[in-house]
């Protein structure tokens, strides 16, 4: 069965600072994986994904992301985080073609100004 | 173009009671899934549908329920309301069977169980 785990529960940064968050996966197949960010009150909001080729993806809000095979990781970096960035992040891997989400526990972000 | 819409936004129900929540899906998208957030929690799947047919399921029950309509439009029915069904649900929507199609998720529903 696939399962998503996100080690941190919270993350304190300051703004400008750079910011990882870590994600791995379990998964038999070729994942599709997937950052959504979810502010308090609202849905999800997709930042990026990764289906299959250029292992470091480009998503939207300056924030990208590295898939690493061999360390079954996909974590998500931001070279300067802004305080609009305060939100909960989830990760989540994808079955029948990224139709069906496993979800991590999620991780709560705080930016310190 | 029209995203993923909920309704109600709130909801309150007691034990034993009934609830049917409603989602407009995105245009142009076929495929429905629902998904169960628990206060501090992930989302967990609950199903899909797919040509108005459930297309997967989760690790939920079978007093949780679903249609999808003609017009790809969803609803997820619960029955016997328990306590821990108090959660935002979410339902997204996206296009089945195209790859590099993610999923686009409404705000949800808030339902809270007395």
């Amino acid at each position: 069965a696939q399962s998503v785990t996100q080690p941190d529960i919270h993350i304190t940064v300051s703004e400008g600072a750079s910011l990882e968050l870590r994600c791995n996966y379990s998964y038999g197949a070729t994942p599709y994986l997937f950052w959504y960010v979810q502010s308090p009150g609202q849905g999800l909001q997709l930042l990026l994904k990764y289906f299959s080729g250029d292992t470091l993806v480009q998503g939207i809000k300056g924030f990208e992301a590295e898939f690493k095979r061999s360390q079954s990781s996909f974590n998500l970096r931001k070279p300067s985080v802004h305080w609009s960035d305060a939100a909960e992040y989830f990760c989540a891997v994808g079955s029948n073609a990224g139709n069906m989400l496993t979800f991590g526990g999620g991780t709560r972000l705080m930016v310190k100004p | 173009e029209t995203g993923v819409t909920q309704s109600p936004t709130h909801l309150i129900k007691t034990r034993g009671q009934q609830v049917t929540l409603r989602c407009s899906s995105q245009s142009g998208h076929n495929t429905v899934s629902w998904y169960q957030q628990a206060l501090g929690q992930g989302p967990q799947f609950i199903f899909q549908y797919y040509r108005e047919e459930e297309n997967g399921r989760g690790n939920f029950p079978p007093r949780f329920s679903g249609l999808q309509f003609p017009n790809y439009s969803s609803e997820l029915n619960v029955n016997a309301l328990e306590l821990d069904d108090s959660a935002l649900y979410l339902c997204a929507s996206s296009v089945s069977g195209v790859l590099n199609q993610p999923q686009h998720f409404g705000d949800g529903t808030r339902l809270s169980i007395l």
